[in-house]
């Protein structure tokens, strides 16, 4: 079975400082990832996704995520941040083998930007 | 694109109450998944519709639950006899069909807004 874990709860950084959320997954072949972000009492958004291809992978909003398959490892980057990127982000594993494209969410990281 | 639409937004209700959520998804998608999220977690799949068939159901769906898409387009989530535990936001996402490994299953799913759920 697939899993994904996020293991900050909470990132906090200043506005105009890199900012990096933490991802890891198990899954047995090929994984296919996801990064998606929620603001308050609102569904979650698509960020970027990771199929195949170039390990880096660019997204909406200024943000890229790095497939690192050694590590097991997708985490979510953005060169400088916003204090509107403040928002809950989710990370997501399909396994390759699901027949019906379900996906298997972390917990969640927090990220708080400050002025 | 109008989106993926849910009704109501929030919803509060006493233990032992039925209550019936609705999804309307983007017009041309297929494929729609219900969702719930309790709070300090990601969301859990409860379900999947490929146009009007149910093709599979999660173990989080116990028989209280029952969800439908009558003629695939609008589905509802029914949950009978709530719990306090059944408190959460109930999501719906959609996807539109299609093949090869940048579409159909690893298109992006659209989530609606979301029904908070209270039990009290």
């Amino acid at each position: 079975a697939q899993s994904v874990a996020q293991p900050e709860d909470q990132v906090n950084v200043a506005e105009g400082n890199p900012l990096t959320v933490k991802c890891t997954y198990s899954v047995s072949g090929n994984p296919y990832l996801f990064w998606y972000v929620q603001y308050p009492n609102r569904g979650l958004q698509f960020l970027l996704k990771y199929i195949t291809g170039d390990n880096l992978v660019k997204g909406s909003y200024g943000f890229e995520a790095e497939f690192n398959k050694s590590q097991t490892s997708f985490h979510l980057k953005k060169p400088s941040a916003l204090v509107s990127d403040s928002a809950l982000y989710f990370c997501a594993v399909r396994d390759p083998g699901d027949s019906w494209g379900k996906l298997q969410f972390g917990a969640g990281t927090q990220v708080v930007v400050t002025p | 694109d109008t989106g993926v639409s849910q009704d109501p937004r929030h919803k509060i209700t006493k233990r032992g109450q039925n209550v019936t959520f609705r999804c309307d998804p983007i017009s041309e998608h297929n494929r729609l998944y219900w969702y719930r999220q309790t709070l300090g977690q990601g969301p859990e799949f409860l379900t999947y519709f490929q146009n009007e068939a149910q093709l599979e159901k999660s173990r989080l769906l116990s028989d209280r639950f029952s969800a439908e898409r009558p003629k695939g387009s609008f589905s509802t989530l029914e949950i009978q006899r709530t719990e306090q535990g059944d408190s959460a936001m109930y999501l719906c996402a959609s996807r539109p069909l299609g093949q090869g490994y940048e579409s159909g299953y690893n298109s992006p799913l659209h989530f609606g807004n979301g029904t908070r759920l209270t039990v009290t």
